[in-house]
């Protein structure tokens, strides 16, 4: 059974302060992704990467960065987390297809509330 | 550029039948479809590959336009099971990644 697992479910953090998210998938997946979900807004591309130490910018990287060093891992950061990255966090992964069939698999979702 | 779904959200009662819509205003070359129950992880209902094909599972269906850019997802005598919200995903041409609508919230009561 295929398996996205996230590093935690909910997290408070302080203005400031710099937040790693953990991702971390068992499918050998090459492609890992970051989404932010928010009401109305659905689900929105942060960082994707396609493979170890290679990442691409999503549609609203700003104040984050990422970090794939292994296959299976892939971290979200927040250098200096602000109350408007209030939000929950997706991780999810998908294998290169072909034809637009790359189904995508995802964590249960980290929610973030910065205080 | 992200597609649209319509309705942004639905109320039935179990047994009545829903209609999802997703519309692009660029080409599709496939389309997803996931469902998000409340405080779950997304999960993969079903892919549509090339305009005409039309797929099930259970008693939900769903359509591909490709000439109207456009998908149909159908709930037939919808189960309060089906409660969640529904998104569609479109590939984003030349690079492997979905972008997302914005969600249908569906909620069933009994």
């Amino acid at each position: 059974d295929v398996k996205v697992t996230q590093s935690s479910r909910y997290l408070v953090k302080r203005t400031g302060e710099k937040v790693f998210l953990e991702c971390v998938q068992d499918m050998d997946h090459e492609n890992m992704f970051w989404y932010r979900q928010d009401p109305g807004l659905g689900l929105r591309l942060i960082y994707f990467s396609y493979d170890v130490k290679m990442k691409e910018k999503g549609d609203i990287p700003e104040g984050y960065s990422v970090s794939r060093e292994k296959k299976e891992r892939f971290s979200l950061i927040l250098e200096s987390a602000s109350t408007n990255q209030t939000s929950m966090y997706l991780c999810a992964s998908s294998d290169p297809g072909t034809g637009g069939d790359e189904t995508q698999y995802f964590g249960p979702g980290t929610r973030l509330l910065v205080l | 550029q992200q597609p649209v779904q319509s309705p942004q959200a639905v109320i039935l009662r179990e047994g009545e039948d829903a209609v999802i819509n997703c519309s692009s205003s660029k080409a599709l070359y496939s389309v997803h479809w996931y469902r998000q129950k409340h405080g779950e992880a997304p999960v993969f209902l079903m892919i549509l590959l090339k305009g005409g094909e039309q797929k099930g599972h259970e008693k939900i269906s769903a359509s591909f336009n490709e000439k109207k850019q456009q998908s149909s997802l159908y709930l037939t005598a919808s189960q309060l099971s089906y409660s969640g919200t529904y998104f569609c995903g479109t590939p984003d041409q030349g690079a492997q990644k979905l972008v997302f609508g914005q969600g249908t919230r569906l909620t069933i009561n009994p």
